[in-house]
């Protein structure tokens, strides 16, 4: 069982509405990601929070905008997305410390659908 | 060039079999390595770290070599349940703290009976 919650697991939406993908943590990790992953390809990394701000934003397109309002809890806010924008939506979260990196634990993810 | 690279399979080996996957990493400043396994439709979950020295986990074995940034694991004795894609992954820390990590496309296994 993952320790990183994920709400909703399925989401259907259509190209004019406005939705929000939750993600919980509460074992106490100061760093929070959005993955986006298409079908048969590898995630691909969106945005890093780091002690609640934004540290990395890969040039994703404006319609996906990330909120984290504290160290547990991420938001992905949707607007005008587009067909193409349909895929798995996975959090993760980690530790954040001056040694080599931390192991990400994932969400079981957003199955996103546009129509 | 992709930051991270993988023959994607499948590879289709009967059970008991060993299997090898390679990884090739193209950013010199990456500090850490991992391997990930992916279930169908499933999250992506941590199978284990690689470190310099080389790490054995039970039947699985990794490698690293930071000199030709090549990543490797061996899985011995394959089982049923060893069916997945596995992902290599290789993490860069940048200014801020937290964690950039980059997945390479994933190698499909397939084990028969």
């Amino acid at each position: 069982d993952t320790e990183v919650t994920q709400t909703p697991k399925h989401l259907v939406m259509g190209m004019t509405n406005k939705k929000s993908l939750k993600c919980e943590q509460h074992m106490g990790h100061r760093a929070m990601y959005w993955y986006k992953q298409k079908a048969k390809k590898p995630p691909e990394l969106m945005f890093v929070y780091s002690y609640e701000k934004l540290s990395i934003n890969e040039s994703v397109p404006s319609r996906f905008s990330p909120e984290c309002p504290n160290s547990s809890l991420l938001y992905l806010h949707l607007h005008a997305l587009q067909p193409e924008d349909s895929a798995l939506y996975l959090c993760a979260s980690s530790q954040v410390s001056s040694g080599v990196g931390e192991k990400l634990f994932f969400g079981s993810g957003t199955q996103l659908s546009v129509l | 060039r992709k930051e991270v690279e993988q023959d994607p399979g499948p590879f289709n080996v009967p059970e008991g079999a060993t299997v090898a996957f390679n990884c090739t990493y193209s950013n010199s400043a990456s500090q850490s390595f991992f391997w990930y396994r992916q279930d169908c439709r499933k999250e992506p979950k941590l199978l284990m770290s690689v470190y310099s020295s080389g790490n054995e986990d039970g039947r699985f074995t990794a490698q690293l070599n930071r000199a030709s940034q090549y990543i490797s694991l061996l899985i011995r004795d394959s089982k049923l349940s060893d069916s997945a894609t596995y992902l290599c992954v290789v993490n860069t820390r940048f200014t801020g703290g937290g964690n950039k990590l980059t997945f390479g496309t994933g190698t499909q296994l397939k084990v028969e009976l």
